[in-house]
């Protein structure tokens, strides 16, 4: 089945040690994104990559980097240097463009970290 | 950047009944999304709808862009339309901005 795979789905850490989250998908998109949600608040935008190799900031980047190797995997390492990490982490992509259903965005289960 | 508002923020509903989420944005739009965040966090896309109205069963969506706000409506609740229901919009190219989003309970 074609879809967003994030994983793990829960994560723990000790404070000051960089982790990576896992994003992939097999949907053929081009553009992923990933956001932070904090408890009872909506989503952010920490980063987003419109073609391999290629990514920008999002509007809370600081603290976090990404990669973008394959068109398939996005994966997202929040830093020590982040100061409160402790988050629900979500993963999407979508088609940009003109085509059908282009910029309707896609998102994985996400990954609930908490930093101990 | 552009600014998204939702209102109400909470939201109980007796089964069966029909609801109104609304959605107000500060400028312009290119993009603008409905999405359903489940109990355990799942995000499922409802309405693409920078524009114009749409309708998927039981509910639709209405965005008047001139005026800047976008509805969702829901009819003939059920409990497993539970959950927050969040607008999300873009004017400057795929950085979606999130309203704070619509906390829904239907009980039975």
């Amino acid at each position: 089945d074609g879809g967003i795979t994030q994983s793990p789905k829960y994560l723990f850490r000790k404070e000051g040690q960089n982790v990576t989250l896992s994003c992939e998908q097999n949907l053929n998109h081009d553009a992923m994104y990933w956001y932070r949600q904090d408890p009872g608040q909506g989503l952010r935008l920490i980063y987003y990559s419109q073609i391999v190799n290629d990514f920008q900031k999002g509007d809370i980047a600081e603290g976090y980097s990404v990669s973008r190797e394959k068109k398939e995997s996005f994966p997202l390492t929040v830093t020590s240097a982040q100061k409160n990490p402790t988050a629900f982490y979500l993963c999407a992509s979508s088609i940009p463009g003109r085509a059908v259903n282009a910029d309707t965005q896609y998102f994985g289960p996400g990954t609930r970290l908490t930093v101990l | 950047g552009i600014q998204v508002e939702q209102s109400p923020p909470d939201l109980i509903l007796q089964e069966g009944a029909n609801s109104t989420l609304r959605c107000n944005f500060s400028d312009s739009v290119n993009n603008l999304q409905w999405f359903h965040q489940n109990p355990w966090g799942q995000l499922i896309n409802l309405f693409y709808i920078p524009s114009g109205t749409k309708q998927n069963g039981r509910l639709s969506a209405t965005t008047v862009a001139t005026e800047r706000y976008s509805l969702l409506y829901i009819s003939s609740s059920q409990t497993t339309d539970s959950g927050v229901y969040f607008c999300a919009a873009d004017n400057a190219g795929n950085m979606l901005t999130f309203g704070g989003g619509t906390r829904l309970m239907v009980k039975p």
